[in-house]
């Protein structure tokens, strides 16, 4: 069971928009930035937004962040076939814990 | 180019322990600190904890403290990640981050932005 809950499947067509939504709490993503990775089939995880909406450099501006309140959300517009792969959306967690925590993923499937 | 390059696959016995390192290169080590975070077959991602390269500095996911040691060889910009008493549960791909977390801000305003490889650990009797 994943602090942050996210839907575990997307679609679209080429070209489409899609987003994909993460839901959290106070002590997460209410509180600190929220950042989201891609991971392709069989690679390691890459980072596609930090600070809630920023993209690291070489990272396509089809790619965009939004937070609000305790939930977020990724946005990929003018979808591609390379875009199929996992998407994970994670915020520092400031409850005893303290950690680092991660949604479920989501499997986005471009149709 | 930045890179972090993982030691191979293991194979281990429940109870026994295994150690992963990180070889990093294309930046200062000393000026990040590294993440270690685990992935079990099929499952998300799990954060074990982060080791500041500069000063050894550590902190571990509650989860994981007593059974996690982090630990960095500054003269050969390699970061390593100890975990005891390994479990079936153990078993995953286990990668290392680059972490520009700077204290006292408990985490990194930029995220995890380089990875390694991963390294598969499968716990089997």
């Amino acid at each position: 069971q994943s602090v942050l809950t996210q839907p575990p499947s997307a679609s679209g067509t080429p070209g489409q928009r899609v987003t994909i939504s993460c839901s959290g709490s106070s002590s997460n993503i209410g509180s600190n930035y929220v950042y989201w990775y891609q991971q392709l089939p069989g690679t390691a995880p890459k980072l596609l937004i930090y600070r809630n909406n920023q993209r690291p450099s070489g990272v396509p501006d089809r790619f965009s962040g939004s937070k609000s309140g305790t939930s977020a959300s990724l946005a990929i517009s003018g979808l591609r076939s390379e875009d199929e792969a996992d998407y994970y959306c994670a915020a520092w967690d400031d409850s005893l814990s303290a950690n680092w925590v991660f949604g479920g993923g989501t499997k986005l499937t471009v149709l | 180019q930045v890179q972090l390059v993982q030691s191979g696959a293991e194979v281990k016995k429940p109870g026994a322990s295994v150690k992963v390192s990180c070889k990093a290169s294309g930046y200062t080590f000393t000026s990040y600190g590294i993440s270690w975070v685990r992935q079990a077959p099929g499952q998300g991602l799990e954060w074990m904890g982060w080791i500041s390269a500069y000063n050894g500095n550590t902190n571990y996911a509650q989860k994981l403290q007593g059974r996690v040691t982090m630990t960095t060889d500054t003269s050969t910009s390699t970061a390593y990640m100890e975990l005891r008493s390994l479990r079936s549960d153990d078993t995953a791909v286990y990668y290392c981050a680059r972490d520009s977390r700077i204290p006292p801000h408990p985490y990194s305003n930029y995220g995890f932005d380089y990875w390694g490889q991963g390294t598969l650990v499968t716990v089997s009797s």
